[in-house]
């Protein structure tokens, strides 16, 4: 079964720091991994997809890097800003079972001004 | 807006009610998931529906039962709510293919069961 967790639970930064949230996965046959952001109350938006063929994946300040054969994914943000304060899911769609997501339980990320 | 709508936002139901939560996509995805978010458990799915007509349970299937009206609607309904059901679903969808696209996700329902 595979399992997905994330380090640390819950990280408090200074503004304009530099910060990466990991995530591991125990089954590296995958189809690919998906970062998401969740604000307080509210649903969860999509902020990267790595496909299994991929190595890593940009958008802005955002950077996911994906190790498939050693579990591994991080999530690295660019001179946080309080902006950026959210929990962070990553979640692994397992080969073989369709499209369905295994998630991990997040990183609650809190930027201080 | 496109997206993937959830109605209602909010619930409170009674032990031993009934209700159904509704969810539909304009998207043109072909594959519907719900899922359930508890403290401390993430998120996990419920059931989902790889295409039309089609049904599946996920990893917390008891208490619930879903219909896939159609291509754009998948709904969960509770025969008989209880305390355990207390939680906050969040309906999904994605366009499958030879290679597999990111999820788009619903804000979410939030019942209460007292």
């Amino acid at each position: 079964k595979q399992e997905v967790t994330q380090i640390p639970a819950a990280l408090s930064v200074p503004e304009g720091e530099n910060l990466v949230l990991n995530c591991s996965f125990t089954d590296s046959a995958i189809y690919n991994l998906q970062w998401f952001r969740q604000d307080p109350g509210k649903g969860l938006t999509s902020l990267l997809l790595i496909q299994s063929s991929q190595r890593e994946q940009t958008s802005g300040r955002l950077n996911a890097s994906l190790d498939k054969s050693s579990g591994r994914s991080t999530l690295y943000i660019a001179a946080s800003q309080p902006g950026d304060s959210a929990t962070y899911l990553c979640a692994v769609c397992p080969s073989g079972q369709g499209s369905r997501l295994t998630f991990g339980e997040g990183t609650q990320l809190t930027v201080n001004p | 807006n496109a997206g993937v709508t959830q109605t209602p936002k909010f619930q409170v139901l009674k032990t031993g009610q009934s209700m159904t939560l509704q969810c539909a996509q304009d998207m043109n995805h072909n594959s519907m998931y719900w899922y359930r978010q508890d403290p401390g458990m993430g998120l996990r799915l419920i059931y989902y529906s790889a295409s039309e007509g089609t049904t599946d349970k996920g990893e917390v299937p008891n208490g619930y039962n879903v219909s896939r009206l159609n291509k754009r609607e998948f709904s969960l309904r509770l025969e008989s709510a209880a305390p355990s059901q207390t939680s906050v679903y969040f309906c999904a969808s994605i366009l499958t293919g030879p290679s597999h696209y990111g999820y788009t996700f619903g804000s979410g329902t939030r019942l209460t069961v007292v």
